[in-house]
């Protein structure tokens, strides 16, 4: 069975740090897109940032650009979020999905980012 | 790339029909054959339901279709049943490899 498991979220100040994490399996992970989507407490969802199946380009909402960076290691099944210099607005939960020409088939379970003072 | 329209409520009875709109523009829906919809209950992550503009991921009932004409897609639900009372949300391809998501319509079943 297809499996993307989160962790990593939790309470942050502004202006700080986070790195979010995602397990994957049960399937080929080096073969597809994997993207990060948010969603702001009762709003609407939001790509994020994109990663190609090698590593090799990454692409990211303006609002994240230069703040957040997506990387994946193909030999432990792995995808990761960091996250720098975060925001109020950055408040969301985090869902990790796998991509398939242009739609998002599986995801996981979503992890809570809350941006706070 | 703007967000794509979507009504914000749509409702009806057990076993009608009802369908939920989809409106963006030539850059986004219109140009594209990769329109998708989610299917989200509350406190849980979106469910993939349509994707292509009409095809289903196997699993999802038959009842969930999809369709598009020009810059619109819709989602229709037949024989609805109180499961399907949920929040609905479409995505399209927006060029550049940007995918972009309407804002969401909370279905209610009456």
């Amino acid at each position: 069975d297809v499996q993307l498991v989160e962790s990593g979220g939790g309470l942050v100040q502004p202006g700080g740090s986070l790195r979010l994490s995602c397990a994957v399996s049960g399937f080929t992970f080096s073969n597809y897109y994997m993207t990060w989507v948010r969603q702001a407490p009762g709003r609407g969802l939001e790509c994020v940032a994109k990663i190609r199946p090698d590593g090799g380009q990454a692409f990211y909402v303006d609002s994240v650009k230069g703040r957040f960076t997506i990387s994946r290691d193909n030999a432990k099944n792995s995808l990761s979020l960091h996250l720098n210099s975060l925001r109020v607005e950055d408040t969301a939960v985090y869902y990790c999905t796998r991509e398939d020409w242009w739609h998002l088939d599986w995801w996981g379970q979503g992890t809570l980012v809350t941006v706070s003072s | 790339q703007s967000a794509l329209t979507q009504p914000p409520s749509a409702s009806g009875s057990p076993g009608q029909s009802v369908t939920i709109s989809c409106t963006g523009t030539s850059s986004d829906v219109g140009g594209h054959n990769y329109v998708s919809w989610y299917q989200q209950h509350p406190g849980k992550a979106p469910k993939l339901m349509i994707f292509e503009v009409n095809k289903r991921p196997s699993g999802v009932p038959d009842r969930f279709s999809g369709s598009k004409s020009a810059n619109t897609a819709s989602l229709t639900v037949s024989g609805l049943q109180a499961e399907d009372e949920a929040d609905y949300y479409c995505s399209s391809y927006a060029g550049r490899d940007t995918l972009i998501f309407g804002g969401g319509t909370k279905l209610t079943v009456l």
